[in-house]
């Protein structure tokens, strides 16, 4: 079965600095791989998605992804975080010809001025 | 086009008493699934319907239920209300034109149990 494992409840960053969000996945078969973005009391919303088009991921906000097949790894980074960024990030994955999406725990991010 | 749209977005209910929360899904899609968050538990999964069938559910008790309507809208039913039951309830839409679609999400509906 399917599992994601986010690194960090909460993760800390200065603005401007490079932001590193860590997601492990774990699956049988090739998966579909998700970040989705959460502002207080609002929805999820879609970040980015991995489907096996392109190893290396570019999403809303200046987001991107990377995956690593020998590291089942699928982490998220933006160059230099802004104040706007602050936020709750899940990481999501599918088993290619699944239909359930599985959910990470979270990790919050904050941002210092 | 006009995104997933829960109703209602705030509800205060009292123990003991149920409950209906409204999902209108995005026009297209016919995959609707029902997420609970809690700061303690995170975003757990309740259940999902495509074309009026339960197709996955969660580890929830029975009190938890829910149906979708011939034109994908979905309603989620709590019987007995518990004050464990206060969460932020969300329900995203898919368009499943095959495995990997992603999930459009709601705002959500709050709901506080008293």
């Amino acid at each position: 079965a399917q599992s994601v494992t986010q690194l960090g409840s909460h993760v800390s960053v200065s603005e401007g600095a490079l932001v590193l969000l860590r997601c492990n996945y774990s699956s049988s078969v090739p998966p579909y791989l998700f970040w989705y973005v959460q502002y207080p009391n609002q929805g999820l919303q879609l970040l980015l998605k991995y489907t096996s088009a392109a190893t290396l991921v570019k999403g809303i906000n200046g987001f991107e992804a990377e995956f690593k097949k020998s590291e089942t790894s699928f982490h998220l980074t933006k160059p230099s975080a802004h104040m706007s960024d602050a936020a709750e990030y899940f990481c999501a994955v599918i088993e290619t010809g699944g239909f359930k999406t599985i959910f990470g725990a979270g990790t919050r991010l904050f941002v210092k001025a | 086009k006009a995104g997933v749209t829960q109703t209602p977005r705030y509800l205060i209910k009292t123990r003991g008493q149920q409950v209906t929360l409204s999902c209108s899904p995005i026009s297209g899609h016919r995959s609707v699934s029902w997420y609970q968050q809690t700061p303690g538990q995170g975003l757990q999964f309740l259940f999902e319907y495509f074309s009026e069938t339960q197709r996955n559910k969660g580890n929830f008790p029975g009190r938890f239920s829910g149906r979708q309507f011939s034109n994908s809208r979905s309603e989620m039913n709590v019987s007995t209300l518990e004050l464990g039951d206060s969460a932020l309830y969300l329900c995203a839409s898919k368009r499943e034109t095959g495995s990997g679609s992603e999930a459009f999400f709601g705002q959500g509906t709050r709901l506080t149990v008293v």
